[in-house]
């Protein structure tokens, strides 16, 4: 059973674009969700993280929008570069009980000149 | 200022052997996840650990494969008799032991393990 879905598979962006990862989730209990961004031969790193008690978290370039009554969540990265060029996982976690994030199957994105 | 290290990067093994994955947590961690990336998939659970406890091992296969968090020492994941779809990466992460601990991991650089 796949708790969280993510689309699209991959993503290709011209620079100055703007990319945008979707995420779906089907467990009501999880309260935090964080995006990773993993470069090739590395570990993932946490990205930006959001809790359901708000619809959008900004840092920089990265926004999550969060909406809870439709199980879904989104990373937007404007005026994308190529050096963003990597591989995002969304992710989700019931902080209460759980101890594991559950992964998304991640979307490779390539930012072209 | 080091990082989770793991070690090796890549292990190469044949069937039937064994292979053991390391995994130092950053300073003054001492709760360790183990989870494993196969090619176009999202990284899956295997093993939450602290110090001498195995917490939730709900993601690790039955038979075959056991993890420790030794008092002193980094964290073993061991799999014994490897086949073929062991091949994957392996990723240890690491979180502070103070507050909420689930919420901010930090990963290392993964073992390839490749199995002949």
């Amino acid at each position: 059973q796949q708790q969280v879905k993510q689309s699209p598979q991959s993503l290709i962006v011209q620079k100055g674009g703007i990319s945008i990862i979707n995420c779906a989730y089907e467990n009501t209990a999880f309260d935090y969700f964080p995006w990773y961004q993993q470069f090739p031969g590395k570990g993932p790193a946490l990205l930006i993280a959001i809790r359901p008690d708000v619809s959008e978290k900004k840092e920089g370039r990265f926004t999550i929008s969060f909406n809870k009554s439709a199980k879904q969540f989104s990373l937007h990265i404007m005026d994308s570069q190529p050096g963003d060029s990597a591989t995002y996982f969304c992710a989700a976690l019931n902080t209460g009980t759980a101890s594991k994030l559950t992964f998304g199957t991640g979307t490779r994105l390539q930012v072209t000149l | 200022n080091a990082g989770v290290m793991q070690n090796p990067r890549h292990l190469v093994r044949r069937r039937g052997q064994e292979a053991r994955l390391r995994c130092s947590p950053m300073k003054g961690h001492s709760h360790v996840y183990w989870y494993r990336q196969l090619p176009e998939e999202g990284l899956k659970f295997m093993v939450y650990l602290q110090k001498e406890n195995i917490i939730d091992e709900s993601g690790m296969p039955k038979e075959r494969f056991s993890a420790e968090f030794p008092k002193e020492g980094p964290s073993i994941l061991r799999i014994q008799q490897v086949v073929r779809g062991d091949s994957a990466a392996y990723f240890c992460a690491s979180s502070p032991s103070a507050g909420a601990s689930n919420e901010k991991l930090f990963f290392g650089s993964g073992t390839q393990l490749s199995v002949l």
